[in-house]
């Protein structure tokens, strides 16, 4: 059963970096880019980036650029999106999902707050 | 950016009814548009893909259409389980983007 699995909440404060996880089970991890969407509590999906599970060369949101890095693991299926300069705009839930063009197995979500 | 544009941005239905969201794109994309269903608290859920391909396991009651700027999403027979929020999301030009998203909510 393909599944994908976040790390846990986190709480952060301003200016301080996040973190999050993503464990691939189910399918070759290889075979399929992973891409990163987050939601501010109230609002819609916000495309963040993907990463390829083979070639590890990401793209990235410009929004984002100089402040996230995608990265994969590939002896552990796992991908991982940290971001950087936390503002208390950057509180939200951070999801990843398999594939690039049409995501379709999401993880529950993780969600960072940033509070001082 | 692209920008996706959804209207309504909420509908009232009854269960039972034809339900149409639309989506409209600033720019052509063909036929690379998507449409994800979210559940309050939950992560979304991919419904149909490439503008009218069902994803498996997705009732046929769900089906889509369009090309270019203007697409439509319609369940043709709105059941309990429905209410929720749809996005439409085009990943034609990077940065993929998503519409504001439509909350169906029960009448």
């Amino acid at each position: 059963q393909v599944q994908m699995v976040q790390s846990g909440s986190e709480v952060k404060k301003p200016g301080a970096s996040v973190k999050v996880s993503c464990k691939a089970f189910g399918y070759i991890f290889t075979t399929y880019h992973i891409t990163w969407v987050r939601q501010a509590p109230g609002q819609g999906l916000e495309w963040m980036g993907c990463i390829g599970g083979y070639s590890g060369k990401a793209n990235y949101e410009p929004k984002f650029e100089g402040r996230v890095t995608m990265t994969t693991e590939t002896s552990t299926s796992t991908v991982y999106m940290e971001l950087s300069s936390l503002t208390s705009d950057d509180t939200a839930v951070y999801y990843c999902a398999r594939g690039d063009t049409a995501p379709d197995v999401w993880g529950q979500g993780t969600l960072v707050t940033v509070s001082s | 950016d692209m920008q996706m544009t959804q209207s309504p941005s909420s509908l009232s239905a009854s269960v039972g009814d034809r339900v149409t969201i639309s989506c409209r794109a600033s720019q052509s994309i063909s036929r690379n548009l998507n449409w994800y269903q979210q559940k309050v608290g939950t992560a979304p859920k991919l419904l149909i893909f490439a503008t009218s391909s069902l994803q498996g396991g997705v009732p046929s009651r769900f089906s889509g259409s369009g090309s270019g700027t203007d697409f439509t999403l319609t369940i043709s027979s709105l059941q309990p389980e429905d209410f929720a929020t749809y996005y439409c999301h085009q990943t034609d030009t990077t940065p993929w983007t998503f519409g504001q998203g439509t909350k169906v909510e029960i009448k």
